[in-house]
């Protein structure tokens, strides 16, 4: 998965809980994202990151909270977690050589209960 | 209207079938295509990279953009059950870090 690192894998959430999803990079890429995909609906932009210390929202921000003090982490925080977050979330590199390309990790399911 | 339109699926062929998936999009500022393969419980990956109108071959695999018709296909050919997922494309204009993404069609190839 390109150097992409996501966990965990699967987890299961109450209503109200909060947990953080993990992505780490070993390719020193600067640009970084987080997609939900639900079923049939595509990938959503969640929010994204064009270098450490800065992230800016996607489409689909409420509900989430991203940080990224250093190149290599970009978490993703969920504060209280509600059932429609129930989702798959992906987090992503761009590569700009070649004309610009994105990297998909492994994903983590999610599901609030 | 969506900025990418993409037929959900379900597509199924049997083995050795030429398959053609498709997406349309509104955008005329969308110049760089992609197609991405996604098994199932699996991230997506880049399977081709178009840039512009024209025809892209990779083994089995022809992807082919009309600017004109805004519309970019997919071809498989001599499909094999292996090749059974679900095809996502996606488009970008110059900011080419901003991907768009269609639904995704799901094949499936039966032996």
């Amino acid at each position: 998965n390109a150097g992409v690192t996501q966990t965990p894998k699967f987890r299961i959430l109450k209503i109200g809980q909060s947990m953080t999803l993990q992505c780490t990079q070993d390719m020193n890429h600067n640009y970084m994202y987080w997609y939900r995909q639900d079923p049939g609906m595509g990938l959503k932009l969640i929010y994204y990151s064009v270098g450490a210390g800065i992230t800016d929202k996607g489409e689909v921000p409420n509900g989430y909270n991203v940080s990224r003090s250093t190149t290599e982490d970009f978490p993703l925080r969920l504060e209280l977690a509600a059932p429609s977050q129930t989702s798959v979330y992906f987090c992503a590199l761009y590569a700009a050589s070649g004309g610009g390309k994105q990297f998909f990790g492994p994903g983590t399911r999610l599901t609030v209960l | 209207q969506k900025e990418v339109e993409q037929d959900p699926g379900p597509l199924s062929v049997p083995e050795g079938a030429i398959v053609s998936l498709n997406c349309t999009y509104s955008n005329s500022a969308f110049q760089y295509f992609m197609w991405y393969r996604q098994y199932s419980r699996k991230g997506p990956e880049l399977l081709m990279y178009t840039y512009s109108s024209g025809n892209k071959e990779d083994g089995r695999f022809t992807a082919q953009v009309d600017k004109s018709s805004k519309y970019i296909s997919l071809f498989i050919r001599d499909s094999q059950p292996s090749d059974s997922a679900t095809y996502l494309c996606a488009m970008s204009g110059t900011n080419t870090d901003k991907l768009i993404f269609g639904t995704g069609t799901r094949l499936q190839v039966f032996p």
